[in-house]
């Protein structure tokens, strides 16, 4: 079974809410992956989180915070977005969290949509 | 960093023939190299996949061939059929957690 879930499928949300969005794994996976996807576009990475901690943080404004509370989850906290923010964000996972050629796996995104 | 360069941006053929992409990595140590279909609306799928201690792998219809010295890596689909039509996406890693993703390639197959 090789399946990253996410939730929701679909988010609509004013420039002043607070909502968040959530990975789960139950592969064993030590890395996991926010990416932003534009339309017509490839994924662009946001963070990582290496054995729970976070190892990489692609320069994100603070409007968007990540939270990986165990190995299986993982949330992504919006506040304040910009309608530029729209897009579809892809959580992905991948076994080892350290240097090795895994595969990577996404999950099927949430499409938000911010008015 | 690694820079990945993905041909062509889009890709019209015939159900039945063949299509190929290509992709041209810039840093040598990457090692791992997978290729995502991604349908509209949904995440990438892998569909295939080659470390660098190969040369070429094959899965039925789908196959991947990898040249370390010239950089450059592809995928060949054959006997393509209407549900092949999605975007492929090619990827470079480096055994880190990072993956350097190409472009895109919109491919449509004619019926």
């Amino acid at each position: 079974d090789t399946e990253v879930t996410q939730t929701p499928k679909h988010l609509v949300m004013g420039m002043t809410n607070k909502k968040s969005l959530k990975c789960e794994q139950h592969m064993g996976h030590r890395a996991m992956y926010w990416y932003k996807q534009k339309a017509k576009k490839p994924p662009e990475l946001m963070f990582v989180y290496s054995y729970e901690k976070l190892s990489i943080n692609e320069s994100v404004p603070s409007r968007f915070s990540p939270e990986c509370p165990n190995s299986s989850l993982l949330n992504l906290h919006l506040h304040a977005l910009q309608p530029e923010d729209s897009a579809l964000y892809l959580c992905a996972s991948r076994l080892n969290g350290g240097l090795s050629t895994d595969t990577q796996y996404f999950g099927p995104g949430t499409r938000l949509t911010v008015l | 960093g690694e820079n990945v360069e993905q041909h062509p941006s889009t890709l019209s053929v015939q159900e039945g023939d063949s299509a190929v992409i290509k992709c041209t990595y810039s840093d040598s140590a990457s090692n791992y190299f997978p290729w995502y279909k991604q349908e509209l609306g949904k995440g990438p799928q892998l569909i295939i996949d080659i470390r660098s201690n190969v040369g070429e792998k094959k899965d039925q219809r789908i196959a991947v061939t990898l040249n370390k010295t010239a950089k450059h890596f592809s995928l060949h689909i054959t006997e393509t059929q209407p549900e092949d039509s999605a975007v492929y996406f090619c990827a470079a890693s480096n055994t880190g957690n990072q993956f350097y993703f190409g472009t895109g390639t919109s491919l449509t197959v004619i019926p």
